[in-house]
């Protein structure tokens, strides 16, 4: 089944840790995103990426980093300088970075720092 | 000002009615919305896409764009519990100098009445 897959579901993380969410896809698509949700709030873009070796800051890249090596892969890092990482991470990915490109989601990682 | 607006609900439709869900934006230029249903602790799911004004019917749901009044809704005949959920509406916005990217609304909450 194509789709887009993201690990872990549910992350816990003392202050102070980096951690990393991964996110993948067999769709064959070049673009991909990561956007965050909190409660009651829109998504809103934290970096995206329309091709293999590159990607680009969102409205709220503080305190994240990303790489995209692969196609099928766009894991995001969540480092300690992040000061309010508690959220819900949403992946998604679209056939191209044009914003007319339909973007499809993963499930989701549910973030907690403790 | 807000780039695109919803009305953060509940809004309360008894089962078999039409539920009506309205978005507006405020870049003249947008060319792409997208309405999302998101179940609470859930991923986004795009239900539709439209590109031009008039209307996009897919089932029970039709999609209404009217690019003068920069408003979008979505109507869902014949609503069932199971569309109890929450519906955002996302569009394109053209930044100067920078690429076009996805604005989320902060979503409608439906709730179905049985």
């Amino acid at each position: 089944d194509g789709g887009i897959t993201q690990s872990p579901k549910y992350l816990f993380r003392k202050e102070g840790q980096n951690v990393t969410l991964s996110c993948e896809q067999n769709l064959n698509h070049d673009a991909m995103y990561w956007y965050r949700q909190d409660p009651g709030q829109g998504l809103r873009l934290i970096y995206y990426s329309q091709i293999v070796n590159d990607f680009q800051k969102g409205d709220i890249a503080e305190g994240y980093s990303v790489s995209r090596e692969k196609k099928e892969s766009f894991p995001l890092t969540v480092t300690s300088a992040q000061k309010n990482p508690t959220a819900f991470y949403l992946c998604a990915s679209s056939t191209g970075g044009a914003a007319y490109n339909e973007q499809f989601f993963g499930p989701g990682t549910r973030l907690t720092v403790l | 000002q807000k780039e695109v607006e919803q009305n953060s609900g509940p809004l309360s439709v008894p089962e078999g009615a039409i539920a009506s869900l309205n978005c507006t934006y405020s870049d003249r230029g947008s060319q792409s919305f997208f309405w999302y249903r998101q179940y609470s602790g859930k991923s986004p799911e795009l239900i539709m896409s439209i590109y031009s004004n008039g209307d996009k019917e897919d089932g029970r749901f039709t999609a209404q764009l009217n690019k003068a009044s920069q408003y979008v809704s979505l109507l869902i005949r014949d609503s069932q519990p199971s569309d109890s959920a929450t519906y955002l509406c996302a569009v394109n916005i053209r930044p100067m100098n920078r690429d076009d990217k996805i604005i989320f609304g902060k979503g409608t909450r439906l709730h179905i009445l049985p």
